[in-house]
């Protein structure tokens, strides 16, 4: 089992809508979340974090963690054709501070 | 100059050759990282420093030497690669502390290696 899980995609969705971005993780004592961005051939940039149970918005982004499921997922609302991008979800181990990626999911927003 | 900036951007070398990544930060962070990305894999930790000390080297290869003589330098020397070492190294920088929990990455743009 893979400790980050998501789902490669290519995930499609038509400009306006709502992206719905997920990730899963097997270390049930990881303390910290975070969301990156990669455009094509660029390095990753944060763009949320989340450490609690809930959710977490910051303008047209919405981070929800459930720890007790194991999962952390990020809301794009009014997609825009720029947030075409891979977003790559990141998990802090409790047990060694150690920061492990999942594969990342690659969001295509449809004109 | 501002953020984490790396040379050279693109590298190609032969199985013999010696060469060093360059990684520079200029935002005052003390932990810094090397992360080696393969395409349709995951971002691998390569190794972590932490207020120049080593606190992280996830069981990488010899062949991989890195070097943090200060909190805004970090170097990756390579020596006799092999073709599957071909990818993305990423530099990485955060504030640091005694704990890297929480710790926000920002990334350099990479160096894209191709060994022949």
């Amino acid at each position: 089992q893979k400790e980050v899980e998501q789902n490669s995609g290519p995930l499609s969705v038509p400009e306006g809508a709502i992206a719905s971005l997920n990730c899963t993780y097997s270390d049930r004592g990881s303390q910290s979340f975070f969301w990156y961005r990669q455009y094509s051939g660029k390095s990753p940039e944060l763009i949320m974090f989340i450490y609690s149970n809930g959710d977490k918005e910051d303008g047209r982004f919405t981070a929800q963690l459930n720890k007790a499921s194991q999962y952390v997922s990020l809301l794009i609302r009014d997609s825009q054709p720029s947030d075409s991008a891979t977003y790559l979800c990141a998990v802090i181990r409790g047990s060694a501070s150690k920061i492990i990626f999942g594969s990342g999911t690659r969001l295509s927003i449809r004109p | 100059e501002t953020g984490v900036t790396q040379t050279p951007r693109h590298l190609v070398m032969g199985m013999t050759n010696k060469k060093s990544l360059k990684c520079e930060q200029h935002l005052g962070h003390n932990a810094m990282y090397w992360y080696k990305q393969s395409a349709k894999k995951p971002l691998e930790l390569m190794f972590v420093y932490n207020f120049k000390e080593q606190t992280e080297n996830n069981s990488v290869p010899s062949r991989f030497s890195p070097e943090c003589p200060n909190s805004s330098h970090l170097f990756l020397h390579l020596h006799t690669l092999q073709p599957e070492d071909s990818a993305l190294y990423l530099c990485a920088s955060s504030k640091g502390r005694d704990s890297l929990t929480n710790e926000k990455l920002f990334f350099g743009s990479g160096t894209q290696l191709s060994v022949l």
